[in-house]
């Protein structure tokens, strides 16, 4: 079995302030780690993903997220936020022995204000 | 390059009618997903393809949903007979996938759908 957890349903942060939306996994054996962001009326946009390696993943518009094995976690992070970047956030998990099978989290509604 | 195109991009009928949502994916993959969306449910993955091939379609709610895919570049998501409950936004995704494959699924904008 695979699940993801987003233990906030919202994050409000001040533009120019550090962004950080927080995901656990839970997965039998290694995963493999998305997330998306989706903006109103628009399908998920692929932001990054971790499969191995360094444990820091960079990714688009300046996010980067750090995977934590002994905590089973997979927060992302953005330094600076922007206005622009208030939308809805989703963890995504698959086990590497599944070949095509994503556990989406509930999302994280992100308002970052001027 | 296009990305998954998805069609009509909102669709309201009465309920009974039958509604056909369309897809077409990113060219050169071969993976195809049918996602539904509700505030309730959260995403849920309907149906996925392979190769043109139904692999998994233990999402689908029951037999009023059907789930075609005749080519690469092509696949649909009926409902018939459709029922207010049926209301939510529809995504396909598609990607390249296999059993070494680590690739995003890359989602379509949606299809919202109500049903009165």
């Amino acid at each position: 079995a695979q699940s993801v957890a987003q233990p906030e349903d919202q994050v409000n942060v001040a533009e120019g302030n550090p962004l950080t939306v927080k995901c656990t996994y839970s997965v039998s054996g290694n995963p493999y780690l998305f997330w998306y962001v989706q903006y109103p009326n628009r399908g998920l946009q692929f932001l990054l993903k971790y499969i191995t390696g360094d444990n820091l993943v960079k990714g688009s518009y300046g996010f980067e997220a750090e995977f934590n094995k002994s905590q089973t976690s997979f927060h992302l992070k953005k330094p600076s936020a922007l206005v622009s970047d208030s939308a809805l956030y989703f963890c995504a998990v698959r086990a590497l022995s599944n070949d095509y099978k994503l556990s989406f989290g509930a999302g994280t509604t992100v308002t970052v204000r001027a | 390059d296009a990305g998954v195109i998805q069609s009509p991009r909102h669709e309201v009928t009465e309920m009974g009618q039958e509604v056909t949502l369309r897809c077409k994916p990113i060219s050169g993959h071969n993976s195809l997903f049918w996602y539904r969306q509700t505030m309730m449910r959260g995403l849920e993955l309907l149906i996925y393809f392979n190769n043109n091939v139904p692999i998994d379609d233990s999402g689908m709610p029951e037999d009023r949903f059907s789930a075609k895919m005749p080519n690469a570049s092509f696949s649909t998501l009926k409902i018939q007979p459709s029922e207010p409950r049926d209301s939510a936004v529809y995504f396909c995704a598609s990607s390249l996938a296999g059993s070494v494959s680590n690739q995003p699924q890359h989602f379509g904008d949606g299809t919202r759908l109500s049903i009165l």
